[in-house]
């Protein structure tokens, strides 16, 4: 089973701050990569697929990028809607794994 | 838009099934381009997948529930569902259903969650 990992599990930042998570998978996992924004309360939302093409409506100052085991999230000029969790996840087209998630809160 | 929605009891017996069921609106739970499926999350486990079907009849379950886990379809009523039995106090979570894009590996639309709860 692959395994993912994310660092760091909490992030303090400000509005306006440019912020960098990071996700790794044990094995090399091509660009299967998907980044999730969860808010408190609700359910995760799709921000980035295939490591670097973000979803339909999703503000340009989210991007994606890595490929094989590591792989980077970038929030350039946090906004107050950005302080939430974002968890990475892979799949081998037939099951899914998340990783552990990392908290953005305000600093 | 699509929409999907979990229905159930939020409490079940230590040792017994839970079962939940997602209704959905606006998509086909036999259309060819998507799994259908339940992911849980807790404080101790985080997001955990449990299950797919796809076209109905072809299942996917999480090695680590594998023997517990159905996720039967009832395309009459454009629903499926979850059961998962001899529960334990491990299986205490939120438990969303959701819609995966088979060709692009991601989950594109959840439910809103709802909690369930083991109790001795």
């Amino acid at each position: 089973d692959i395994q993912m990992t994310q660092s760091p599990s909490t992030l303090s930042a400000s509005v306006g701050d440019r912020v960098t998570i990071t996700c790794r998978a044990s094995q090399s996992i091509t660009t299967w990569l998907a980044w999730y924004q969860q808010r408190p309360g609700t359910a995760p939302k799709l921000l980035i697929y295939k490591a670097s093409i973000l979803d339909r409506g999703v503000p340009s100052r989210f991007s994606g990028s890595g490929s094989g085991t590591e792989f980077t999230l970038t929030i350039s000029n946090l906004q107050p809607d950005d302080f939430a969790t974002y968890f990475c996840q892979q799949s081998d087209g037939y099951s899914f794994t998340f990783g552990p998630g990392t908290k953005v809160d305000v600093k | 838009q699509l929409q999907l929605q979990e229905s159930g009891p939020g409490l079940v017996k230590y040792s017994e099934t839970l079962s939940l069921t997602c209704s959905v609106s606006e998509a086909s739970v036999g259309t060819s381009s998507y799994y259908w499926g339940w992911i849980r999350q807790s404080p101790g486990r985080g997001l955990e997948w449990i299950g797919s079907v796809y076209q109905s009849v072809n299942t996917y379950y999480n090695p680590s529930l594998k023997s517990r886990v159905t996720i039967p379809v009832d395309t009459s009523q454009n629903q499926f569902s979850l059961r998962l039995t001899s529960v334990t106090a491990a299986d205490t979570a939120i438990y969303y259903c959701v819609r995966l894009y088979k060709q692009l590996r991601l989950v594109d639309s959840w439910g809103q969650g709802t909690v369930v709860t083991v109790s001795s």
